[in-house]
């Protein structure tokens, strides 16, 4: 199976702007996690998202925003963007089947800077 | 909330060596626990993981320590290679239908030759 895909990236944004990034998880994994990574902060729980309904959100303003299709990609929207949104954006997927394993599988992430 | 704390923060060792790195967690409730390894400018990677209802596990030369009582567990590679040298994470998972990985700050290995 093909792994999780990100796009795009790379970005580069200027304060006030607002950005969208995909992800696109493993085929049949209904589960989509989204975590901010940063040198200071380390690995940040965002969200995630299951058939649709965003079921558990970290602790991040509401500038950051997200949802997830029918076919169980999803986006993440950040607005506003300030200078400490810099960071490697990553999304994992897992299976969530019932008796399967929680293992999140992450992509290759968005490396998001904000000039 | 959950909260994984992860010591050392940075690990050399000498190729051949073995490494150790430990994390606890706080939420008794937490029944999943992954460990990535993460090489610069790459995506996390799993490399091994363990469930509350397991006390070891081990894939070759990379093994995971689970106390439930104590709420800590570790990562363990013995005969240490170059190529193991990135930053490590430990994980934990709580049950429940919202599913949320608590990561501690991560544990730089680096092996020298």
């Amino acid at each position: 199976k093909a792994g999780v895909t990100q796009t795009p990236r790379y970005l580069i944004k200027t304060r006030g702007q607002q950005v969208t990034l995909s992800c696109s998880p493993i085929s049949g994994h209904r589960s989509v996690s989204w975590y901010q990574q940063t040198p200071g902060q380390g690995l940040q729980f965002l969200f995630e998202y299951f058939s649709e309904t965003q079921r558990n959100k970290g602790n991040f303003p509401g500038r950051f925003s997200g949802r997830q299709f029918s076919n169980s990609r999803s986006e993440m929207n950040v607005s506003t963007l300030e200078l400490g949104d810099s960071a490697l954006y990553l999304c994992a997927s897992s299976s969530q089947r019932r008796g399967g394993t929680d293992t999140q599988y992450f992509g290759p992430g968005t490396r998001l800077t904000v000039l | 909330g959950e909260n994984v704390e992860q010591h050392p923060s940075t690990l050399s060792v000498q190729e051949g060596d073995s490494a150790v790195i430990k994390c606890t967690y706080s939420d008794s409730a937490s029944n999943y626990f992954p460990w990535y390894k993460q090489e610069l400018g790459k995506r996390p990677q799993l490399i091994i993981d363990i469930r509350s209802n397991v006390g070891e596990k081990k894939d070759q030369r990379i093994a995971v320590t689970l106390n439930k009582t104590a709420k800590h567990f570790s990562l363990h590679i013995t005969e240490t290679q170059p190529e193991d040298s990135a930053v490590y994470f430990c994980a934990a998972i709580t049950s429940g239908s919202a599913r949320q990985l608590t990561f501690g700050s991560g544990t730089q290995l680096t092996v020298l030759p």
